[in-house]
């Protein structure tokens, strides 16, 4: 079972900053939190990752509680090509043998 | 650019014929994952290989087989397909327990 939940659905308006959030009170101190996203009828694309610290890069942030149960993914200009499904995955395993758990994700519809 | 590879983008096949759905990479990632994503469901891990490890999922049904010949390739094979097997099937690859990258899918129709 997934370890994450999220909102189902989130909207935005264009250009302003999507945050979108996902609690994972059950993560171990040794298990990576994911962002992924999937664009209708597309496969899952990698956004961001993050242990305990927040991270960015050129797609997105990262926000991450200093308890680690809950995170937040940020984009900061929002476009019509953001609207996508977003999955928040806690990565599960060892070494060699980790695996990505999808939960149900949250649709997110960026309005013009 | 490095990449991952499906082939074909969309497969149909006839209910209890053997199909054979193939992925490819140009990463050279020692893991490769399948996965199966049912309309409107999220993507569910099927089996994965490390190098030439084959690791199931409790799961998976025995009518789900995969192949790895070689780091570049792997292929799975649905033995006698049904109506509840049309999908998307999705390929990814990964360095050791590092981040996956996915390829674009294998959409399959059963008729």
């Amino acid at each position: 079972d997934a370890k994450t939940t999220q909102p189902p659905s989130m909207d935005c308006a264009e250009g302003r900053a999507a945050n979108l959030p996902c609690n994972h009170s059950t993560i171990s101190g040794n298990e990576y939190v994911y962002w992924y996203r999937q664009i209708h009828s597309q496969g899952p694309q990698y956004i961001i990752h993050g242990l305990k610290n927040n991270e960015t890069n050129e797609m997105a942030s990262l926000i991450i509680t200093e308890d680690r149960k809950s995170s937040t993914l940020i984009l900061p200009h929002a476009t019509l090509r953001d609207t996508a499904v977003y999955y928040c995955i806690v990565r599960v395993g060892v070494w060699g043998a980790q695996k990505l758990v999808f939960g149900q994700g949250t649709r997110l519809t960026i309005n013009p | 650019d490095a990449m991952v590879i499906q082939n074909p983008r969309y497969q149909v096949t006839q209910f209890g014929k053997p199909v054979t759905l193939s992925c490819s990479q140009t990463l050279n990632h020692n893991v490769m994952y399948w996965y199966q994503q049912k309309s409107s469901q999220a993507p569910k891990l099927l089996f994965h290989y490390y190098d030439k490890d084959f690791n199931n999922e409790a799961d998976t049904p025995d009518n789900f087989q995969s192949r790895r010949p070689n780091t570049s390739f792997c292929f799975l094979d649905i033995r006698s397909p049904g109506l509840g097997d049309a999908a998307m099937y999705l390929c990814a690859t990964g360095q050791g327990g590092e981040t996956q990258y996915f390829g674009p899918g294998t959409r399959l129709l059963v008729l």
